[in-house]
């Protein structure tokens, strides 16, 4: 299974709303990522979990808020966001560099979940 | 991260070869050459990697030049479906995992019938 799964596919929320998107891999990746892309433009990182840990933010307001609760889930939790929030929100993963030779530790990105704030 | 410059926007006819360009004329002796490709509204696909031997997989093949400061991706039969935006991206193995990949702009590759 080289799947990571995105629910919903699609959201529509008001600014005063709380959701979340949940992402989902069974590969065995330890390393886990959230990516923003707005249209028209490429993906930028938002969040990378290693071993289930925080590793990086790229400096994202506290609206958003992740979790990573176990090696297979990532969530991503969403409290008054702006309409300029709207955008695509793509889950990743990828094996952590263990240094065995012939590993590409490519990302695996998940269809994204269609974010619109209204 | 080495910057990667690539044209905006390429055209090809179905059945022939896309050769898609990327300049990294930056890139240091540990930095892999990756692409992806983002079918429209989809995640970002991998598609092939390499350091400095020419690259081939089920997808595409990749030539990277002796002083590797440039490549090409090439799609040896393009389709309908190889219609996407791809993205030369250069990165270290160990950086490639666990941390951020730097999308540019990428090209945008339009395959005709």
């Amino acid at each position: 299974d080289t799947e990571v799964t995105q629910t919903p596919k699609h959201l529509v929320m008001g600014m005063t709303n709380k959701k979340s998107l949940k992402c989902e891999q069974h590969m065995g990746h330890r390393a886990m990522y959230w990516y923003k892309q707005k249209a028209k433009k490429p993906p930028e990182l938002m969040f990378v979990y290693s071993y289930e840990k925080l590793s990086i933010n790229e400096s994202v307001p506290s609206r958003f808020s992740p979790e990573c609760p176990n090696s297979s889930l990532l969530n991503l939790h969403l409290h008054a966001l702006q309409p300029e929030d709207s955008a695509l929100y793509l889950c990743a993963s990828s094996p952590l560099y263990s240094g065995t030779s012939g590993t590409s530790y490519e990302q695996y990105f998940g269809p994204g979940t269609r974010l619109t704030v209204t | 991260d080495a910057k990667t410059t690539q044209p905006p926007s390429m055209d090809c006819a179905e059945g022939r070869a896309a050769n898609l360009p990327c300049n990294h004329s930056t890139i240091s002796g540990n930095e892999y050459v990756y692409w992806y490709r983002q079918i429209h509204s989809q995640g970002p696909q991998y598609i092939i990697h390499g350091l400095k031997n020419n690259e081939t997989n089920e997808m595409a093949s990749l030539i990277i030049t002796e002083d590797r400061k440039s490549s090409t991706l090439i799609l040896p039969h393009a389709t309908l479906r190889d219609t996407a935006v791809y993205y030369c991206i250069v990165k270290s193995i160990r950086e490639a995992s666990g941390s951020r990949l730097t999308f540019g702009e990428g090209t945008q590759l339009t395959v005709n019938p």
